[in-house]
């Protein structure tokens, strides 16, 4: 497509629920980045991937949050047993191979109550 | 662990008047990326910044590179309600690659009152 895709744009969920959050990067883009935002700040690095390999998932803050990309395009993000803490913007971004720049989606805004 | 501040962190200001908002980090930057983000969407890329002392234009809004690059200004001439939006700015890791992990700062708040 055209731009990068996120869907839902807005999911509240209550404390304890999974939930799985979905990308859409630009065609033919090989990386793929997930970020997270909480209200009033800047975004944080969560996961990297390189078509279907997660080369980094240095940034998911516990093992309740888990990212895959099984065929190298849509990636989706999943958090179990949510938390009021998880509450944020979940942004993706892609990138093509050749160049640096990121193109980000429109985000997810979680709320877990 | 590289930390990137910048100030103010809230501005509101008339519409036609002029601004500027600062972006410093506690090492060098490799490039420094600015990115404006408006309510409800994702971040969109302004500019990169390479050459310490650089200075870019893009219609109403100049970005400087410090001499020693760490730190950098935008400033923005005569601003208009669209300019409404975060203000981020953003450090790209020096490997060329596709995977460059973009750090980014907390951002300025701008609000341009009509």
């Amino acid at each position: 497509g055209a731009g990068v895709s996120q869907s839902p744009r807005y999911k509240v969920a209550k404390r304890g629920q999974d939930v799985a959050l979905r990308c859409d990067p630009i065609s033919g883009h090989v990386s793929l980045f997930w970020y997270q935002q909480a209200l009033g700040q800047g975004p944080e690095f969560l996961t990297y991937f390189q078509n279907e390999a997660q080369l980094d998932k240095s940034g998911l803050p516990s093992d309740r949050f888990f990212a895959e990309r099984p065929e190298g395009s849509v990636s989706t993000l999943k958090i179990q047993r949510t938390q009021q803490e998880d509450s944020a913007v979940y942004l993706c971004a892609s990138s093509s191979d050749v160049d640096y720049g990121y193109t980000f989606g429109s985000g997810t805004r979680l709320t877990v109550v | 662990t590289q930390l990137l501040e910048q100030s103010p962190q809230f501005l509101s200001i008339q519409e036609g008047e002029n601004l500027t908002v600062y972006c410093n980090s506690s090492s060098v930057f490799s490039s420094l990326q600015w990115y404006r983000q408006e309510p409800g969407e994702g971040p969109v890329l302004l500019v990169t910044v390479v050459t310490g002392g650089e200075v870019k234009k893009l219609k109403r809004l100049t970005f400087q590179f410090g001499d020693a690059r760490k730190d950098s200004s935008l400033h923005i001439t005569a601003a208009q309600p669209g300019d409404t939006g975060l203000y981020l700015c953003a450090d790209l890791p020096a490997m060329k690659t596709s995977y460059d992990k973009v750090i980014f700062g907390p951002g300025t708040s701008l609000s341009v009152i009509p």
